[in-house]
C-alpha cells in the first residue's frame, strides 16, 4: 500500500520567514495530495490540495508543488505568522473510486513560528 | 449550519468493556471515516463507509467495528477495550472521494 513520509518532524522559523514542508510518497499511481492543518487541541482542516495533472497550486500565502517523477510534494508558506504554528499533515490517494480512494496520511510536522 | 459532531468528547473506560463512539453529520455526505491519532503515528484509518450498509476496514481495524444504517451516522464500537486503544478518535466525512474531508471535534478515549 501507499506510504507517505514527512520530513523533518519539527520545523521552527522566524516570523516573516518562509517555511517549506516536504512529503514523499511511494505509490506512483497516487494522484491526489491534500494538506491538512491541525492547531493545538483542534480538528484537522484542509488548507490546500493538488492533483497530479498540475505541478503547482497557490492560495494567498500558501502553495503546494508536486514532483511526480521524484514522488514528492511540498507545502510552501510565505511570510509566516504566529497563527501558522500547528501540525501539518500531508496525505495521498490513488483513485477517486473504491478502496484506493482512501487517504494515507503522513505522521505530521510540527511548525513553530517564533515571534 | 451543517456540521459533524462526535460524542462523547471525553471517555474513560476499563479494559474489556464495550465502548461506542458516535459520529453524526448533517451534510448528507455519503463518505464517512474513522481515524485514530496517536503521537508519532499521525492519522490512521480505522474504518470507512461509502454509503448506507457499506463498511470497509482501514489499516488499523482490529478490535473495532462500524455500522452504517443511515447517511448521517457512523458509530464506532470497540468490542473489548484495550489499553492500546487509548487515543484521540476523529470522525470525518466528505461529499465526494478525493475532496475535502471535514473532521469532527474528536473524542479523547482513555482505557484503564
Amino acid at each position: 500500500g501507499e506510504n507517505v513520509e514527512q520530513h523533518p518532524s519539527t520545523l521552527s522559523v522566524q516570523e516573516g520567514d518562509s517555511a517549506v514542508i516536504k512529503c514523499t510518497y511511494s505509490d506512483s499511481a497516487s494522484n491526489y495530495f491534500p494538506w491538512y492543518k491541525q492547531e493545538l487541541g483542534k480538528r484537522p482542516q484542509l488548507i490546500i490540495d493538488i492533483r497530479s495533472n498540475v505541478g503547482e497550486k497557490k492560495d494567498q500565502r500558501i502553495a503546494v508543488t508536486l514532483n511526480k517523477t521524484a514522488k514528492h510534494f511540498s507545502l510552501h508558506i510565505t511570510e509566516t505568522q504566529p497563527e501558522d504554528s500547528a501540525v501539518y499533515f500531508c496525505a495521498a490517494s490513488r483513485s477517486s473510486t473504491g478502496a484506493n480512494s482512501k487517504l494515507t496520511f503522513g505522521k505530521g510536522i510540527t511548525l513553530s513560528v517564533r515571534p | 449550519d451543517a456540521e459533524i459532531t462526535q460524542s462523547p468528547r471525553h471517555k474513560i473506560t476499563e479494559t474489556g468493556r464495550q465502548v461506542t463512539l458516535a459520529c453524526h453529520q448533517t451534510w448528507n455526505h455519503n463518505n464517512m471515516f474513522w481515524y485514530r491519532q496517536d503521537l508519532g503515528h499521525g492519522l490512521r484509518l480505522i474504518h470507512y463507509s461509502y454509503g448506507v450498509q457499506d463498511t470497509n476496514k482501514g489499516e488499523v481495524s482490529d478490535g473495532y467495528s462500524v455500522s452504517r444504517s443511515n447517511t448521517e451516522d457512523l458509530p464506532l464500537t470497540l468490542e473489548s477495550a484495550a489499553s492500546s486503544q487509548t487515543s484521540v478518535y476523529f470522525c470525518a466525512s466528505s461529499r465526494q472521494l478525493q475532496e475535502t474531508q471535514y473532521f469532527g471535534p474528536g473524542t479523547r478515549l482513555l482505557v484503564l
